[in-house]
């Protein structure tokens, strides 16, 4: 079972059209929810950390929320070059492997002109 | 942000070869770090995890003997990948994590083909 299941899949905006993504998890004790965004053939990049539940984190057009169950990432007016897979991922409080990240399946963002 | 580079950003090697894939932090102490596979359109597998130091650990089918870790400092790993096939062709990004940065930090990736 997916301890990191994102949402949706696939998300094409029009520039300018704000949206959420989703990402709900299911890890018993959670020690960090983190955000990156990854373009085509390149390694993923960061953007935020969120720790407890009502944390709230902002970069731009993005903002980061966390709940108990789940995070959203809210894109404000986005522009075409906000196209990319976003990420999410976390990291279980008291894991064997210290640091370990358990990812989602990611969301494919597309903003056209 | 903490920066992590890898090298070779892209390598194509005949299958029975071995291929080293070197995984650096730039800027901080990275006392764990990560390997990961990435197919496409599909998200990040985490192969094994390397402390400085230590012997790697490696996720649950990933064959030790064909993926050889190695973290002999605070800011370099490599990845060996020895007798390379055709189905051993994919992304691999490394990631790391130390002092003073506590998130994650990854690398841009090396695209391994082998023919």
């Amino acid at each position: 079972e997916d301890q990191v299941t994102q949402s949706p899949e696939a998300l094409r905006l029009q520039e300018g059209e704000s949206s959420s993504l989703n990402c709900s998890y299911t890890v018993s004790g959670l020690r960090g929810l983190f955000w990156y965004r990854q373009d085509p053939g390149k390694g993923p990049e960061f953007l935020f950390t969120l720790y407890s539940a009502g944390e709230e984190k902002e970069k731009e057009r993005l903002k980061a929320t966390l709940t108990k169950k789940e995070s959203f990432l809210h894109i404000t007016a986005p522009k075409p070059e906000d196209s990319a897979t976003y990420l999410c991922a976390v990291q279980e409080a008291g894991g064997s492997t210290l640091g370990r990240l358990y990812f989602g399946r990611g969301t494919q963002l597309t903003v056209w002109p | 942000g903490a920066v992590v580079s890898q090298h070779p950003s892209w390598v194509i090697c005949k299958s029975g070869t071995s291929v080293k894939i070197e995984c650096r932090s730039l800027d901080f102490q990275a006392t764990t770090m990560f390997w990961y596979r990435q197919f496409p359109k599909q998200s990040l597998m985490l192969m094994a995890t390397s402390n400085e130091g230590s012997k790697a650990t490696y996720e649950q089918g990933v064959e030790k003997d064909k993926f050889l870790i190695n973290h002999a400092s605070l800011t370099l790993s490599t990845l060996t990948v020895t007798s390379a096939h055709p189905e051993d062709s994919s992304f691999y990004i490394c990631s790391a994590t130390g002092l003073p940065v506590y998130e994650q930090y990854f690398g841009p990736g090396t695209r391994l083909t082998v023919t």
